[in-house]
């Protein structure tokens, strides 16, 4: 089945290390992209990508790092320099050709400091 | 199992009656807008969109109004059922751009 696929579900991790989330769809999507999502707020957007080897910031990209080396793959990094990492992290893609716009939500990940 | 929003406003139906869920949007260039459901501990499922040169757009027991006037977005949920508890936000979106704008959220409780 096609979708988008996010991993690992939950993560914990000690302060000063970093992570990766690794998010992979084999829908053929151009643009990809990574939210944060805490309690009581809409989703916010860390890093997005249309195209491989192409990323743009989003408005909370401080302290996380990606890469889009392939088209289906969309790692998203959090480093130590993210003060407040704990979170619930969403991976999204959005077909080039789509004619509706969606955006595709993998299960996503959330992460733990210790 | 994990909550996306401790604080959200609640609306509590009861099975079989219709559920009414209300968006403010921000972006008066906003031109598409989506409606989403997400489970607890899940990733948000697409339940409907529209856009902007529409005002109403019927799905699957599901309908979305779109006030451009006063940029409001409501979800309308027909028959509601135990299945369709869970939290559920809007979206905008000002075509050709990367830009989303998600709302909080409201939390449905179907109650048997």
């Amino acid at each position: 089945d096609g979708g988008i696929t996010q991993s690992p579900k939950y993560l914990f991790r000690k302060e000063g290390q970093n992570v990766t989330l690794s998010c992979e769809q084999n829908l053929n999507h151009d643009a990809m992209y990574w939210y944060r999502q805490d309690p009581g707020q809409g989703l916010r957007l860390i890093y997005y990508s249309q195209i491989v080897n192409d990323f743009q910031k989003g408005d909370i990209a401080e302290g996380y790092s990606v890469s889009r080396e392939k088209k289906e793959s969309f790692p998203l990094t959090v480093t130590s320099a993210q003060k407040n990492p704990t979170a619930f992290y969403l991976c999204a893609s959005e077909g080039e050709d789509s004619s509706t716009g969606e955006l595709f939500f993998g299960e996503g990940s959330r992460l733990t400091v210790l | 199992g994990e909550s996306v929003g401790l604080h959200l406003p609640t609306l509590s139906v009861q099975e079989g009656d219709n559920s009414i869920i209300n968006c403010a949007y921000s972006n008066s260039a906003s031109d598409y807008f989506i409606w989403y459901k997400q489970e607890s501990g899940k990733g948000p499922q697409f339940i409907i969109d529209i856009r902007s040169n529409m005002d109403k757009r019927q799905g699957q027991r599901v309908t979305v109004l779109l006030n451009k006037t006063v940029k409001h977005l409501s979800l309308q949920i027909a028959a509601t059922q135990p299945g369709d508890s869970a939290v559920y936000f809007c979206a905008e979106n000002t075509s050709g751009t990367y830009k989303y704008i998600f709302g909080t959220g409201t939390r449905l409780k179907v109650l048997a």
